[in-house]
């Protein structure tokens, strides 16, 4: 059974075109995560959350925006998106409980903009 | 220097054949060590966790140098499938913010 899950496996959206990317967990771990991945490049941290606590990584542009209004579910909003946000997003979970926060990756968000 | 360094390679190995990547951390507090695997296009996934002693997964060994700051991971007697990017994951004690290495490429070919 899956225990990440990202919606839309594949999303298509224009240039400047506001997109929401969604994952779910059914792990109930308490720690989240969103990266960005280009290809041949390590996954890039965009935002973590700790249970509610928000983290913002410094170089995360202002242009993305995160939400998670419960403990299973969080987002992606790429307010105005750009060719050069076209990547895979990874969303992943963890808990200290699991393996000393080893992560759980979510099958990926692979975003194109045209 | 990068907190986490792996040669991208790619590693071109026959297969049968036995090799070995390399992953060197520069954060001596570094205390949590994975090697993830990625295939082409999907997300990654945990492969091992590396402890102190080294651990052993069927044709899997992970192996921890502290003094020297580097993590490896031996594959023996490779196998078509194990063609895919192998990431080395670094962070430091109770630290829920691991640091990737950019992965190291392994094409296994007949």
């Amino acid at each position: 059974d899956a225990m990440v899950i990202q919606n839309p496996r594949y999303q298509v959206t224009q240039f400047g075109k506001p997109v929401t990317l969604s994952c779910s967990q059914t792990l109930n771990h308490n720690v989240m995560y969103w990266y960005q991945q280009k290809s041949s490049q390590a996954p890039k941290l965009l935002f973590h959350y700790y249970d509610k606590d928000f983290n913002n990584e410094a170089d995360t542009p202002d242009n993305f925006q995160s939400r998670r209004p419960n403990t299973s579910f969080c987002f992606l909003d790429i307010r105005s998106p750009g060719l050069g946000d076209a990547a895979m997003y990874l969303c992943a979970t963890s808990s200290r409980l699991a393996g000393d926060y080893e992560q759980y990756f979510g099958p990926g968000t692979r975003l194109t903009v045209t | 220097r990068k907190e986490v360094e792996q040669d991208p390679g790619p590693f071109n190995v026959p297969e049968g054949a036995t090799v070995a990547f390399n992953c060197t951390y520069s954060n001596s507090a570094s205390q949590s060590f994975f090697w993830y695997r990625q295939d082409c296009r999907k997300e990654p996934k945990l492969l091992m966790s590396v402890y102190s002693s080294g651990n052993e997964d069927g044709r899997f060994t992970a192996q921890l140098n502290r003094a020297s700051q580097y993590i490896s991971l031996l594959i023996r007697d490779s196998k078509l499938s194990d063609s895919a990017t192998y990431l080395c994951v670094v962070s430091p004690r109770g630290s829920y913010i691991p640091t990737f290495g950019r992965g190291t490429s392994l094409i296994v070919h007949p």
